[in-house]
């Protein structure tokens, strides 16, 4: 059975970078059989897409936040990672990652239970 | 604003029909890109319902069905029962940007 588990800071400062972590078991990273993906949701509104990561180091980022966005994957831990500079309040949100098939416009099939990242001093 | 439009919210009795539409334009659906459907219970992350337009994962009951036909699609919820309140999300690919777009969520309520 796959599971994703997100983890980091629950706080950071405006202007400060956000720093996440996914934990994945159940599945290989290295097995370059899928790409893997943060997606948010910010209290009480819809999901967006962040952006993947893929064990070669190809990324696609969300148009919207590419300019301050940053997947990255070890395939030595089996884990993949969020950055996100100059955060504000309006990036408070709950922040999911999970796995993304091959291909574009593919399901997001496991997700992470997620966890909240507020933006605040 | 999303990418994809999907109505605020629907209601149904147990035991009756909803549906649920997702409407895109010619840069997503339209282009044949794949539509999904996500269930998200409260306080719970969103699970994968329908996958590429109309199958199931496995666990998932046959109540819940997907269906696509030019610029949009629908998930049809038959004998509704009071552990489908919930919210429901679509996705696809937009060419345009380039990237995975979600509808904007749609609210079930189980009267």
């Amino acid at each position: 059975q796959v599971q994703l588990r997100e983890s980091g800071p629950g706080l950071v400062k405006p202007s400060q970078t956000l720093f996440l972590t996914c934990t994945v078991s159940g599945d290989s990273i290295s097995s370059g059989d899928h790409y893997w993906s943060w997606i948010r949701q910010p209290a009480g509104k819809g999901l967006e897409w962040i952006g993947r990561g893929y064990t070669s180091g190809t990324t696609n980022y969300n148009p919207s936040l590419t300019s301050r966005v940053t997947i990255s994957v070890d395939t030595s831990k089996n884990q993949f990672f969020l950055k996100l500079t100059s955060v504000t309040a309006a990036d408070t949100a709950v922040y999911y990652c999970a796995r993304d098939e091959i291909g574009y416009g593919k399901c997001f099939d496991p997700w992470g239970q997620g966890t909240l990242v507020t933006v605040s001093s | 604003q999303s990418v994809l439009t999907q109505p605020p919210s629907v209601s149904g009795a147990p035991g009756q029909r909803v549906t649920i539409s997702c409407t895109g334009s010619s840069s997503n659906i339209g282009t044949g890109y794949d539509v999904h459907w996500y269930q998200q219970l409260p306080g719970t992350a969103p699970k994968l319902l329908i996958y590429d337009n109309t199958n199931r994962p496995s666990g998932v009951p046959d109540r819940f069905s997907g269906s696509k036909s030019g610029t949009s699609a629908s998930l049809a919820i038959t004998g509704l029962q009071a552990e489908d309140e919930a919210d429901y999300y679509c996705q696809s690919y937009d060419s345009r940007l380039s990237g995975s777009v979600f509808g904007g969520g749609t609210k079930l309520t189980v009267l």
